[in-house]
């Protein structure tokens, strides 16, 4: 079956730097997602990406966070200034279709230091 | 506001009853609503979808209802195993971009 993958599958960084997560979708899946886990809670969304412009997002994804997919393959997530409580398991999901399936990657762990 | 919401405490069964797992959401217009299983440290895996003109889904051991009335989906597994054990997360859809997830019931079988 296709996957998502993402890399890096660990990230520590020190609080003010920049991150940029990777995610490769679906080849011809047409909606991608970020959500975030910090640990022990919920699986929260962060942000939905169609026709290469956002579509939705939540309170969470403030000024400090960006996507791009920036050739066609790859989609990332920036986040500009790390904190602390940017801690998490991050995943990124793709959907062939509205109201089909999510096929979520194996996650980056992200550790603001 | 919307809301979904799952049992948080721990669902405990043993090995070979049938697990009943709820979700209830408010303030939601769902046209679909997924079931997914979340194992410690990985990505949510899809299970199921059900529509909303669509009463119970099927597949295999699992079966999902889905009660627009009662604003309820009830997710089944029957003769359940120890690999059944891993949290379970609703997410009903609406017209919108985003699939939001409940904060899922954990599942644990006891052999």
């Amino acid at each position: 079956e296709p996957e998502v993958t993402q890399t890096p599958s660990h990230q520590v960084t020190q609080m003010g730097q920049e991150v940029i997560l990777r995610c490769v979708p679906i080849s011809n899946h047409l909606y991608f997602y970020w959500y975030r886990q910090i640990l022990g809670q919920k699986v929260e969304f962060l942000v939905s990406f169609y026709n290469n412009e956002i579509s939705e997002k939540s309170e969470i994804f403030d000024d400090q966070f960006s996507v791009e997919r920036p050739d066609g393959s790859n989609f990332t997530l920036k986040i500009r200034s790390t904190k602390l409580e940017d801690s998490a398991m991050y995943f990124c999901a793709s959907q062939g279709g509205l109201g089909e399936k999510l096929f979520f990657g194996s996650g980056t762990q992200l550790s603001v230091l | 506001s919307q809301k979904i919401e799952q049992n948080s405490e721990a669902l405990n069964i043993q090995e070979g009853k049938t697990a009943t797992l709820t979700c209830n959401y408010t303030n939601y217009s769902p046209a679909y609503l997924q079931w997914y299983r979340q194992d410690p440290g990985r990505g949510p895996v899809f299970l199921l979808l059900i529509r909303e003109n669509e009463k119970e889904k099927r597949k295999e051991r699992l079966k999902v209802t889905f009660d627009t009335t009662l604003k309820q989906s009830l997710f089944h597994i029957t003769a359940s195993q120890p690999a059944d054990s891993a949290t379970y997360l609703c997410a009903p859809m609406d017209s919108s971009y985003k699939l939001i997830f409940g904060s899922g019931t954990r599942l644990l079988v006891r052999p």
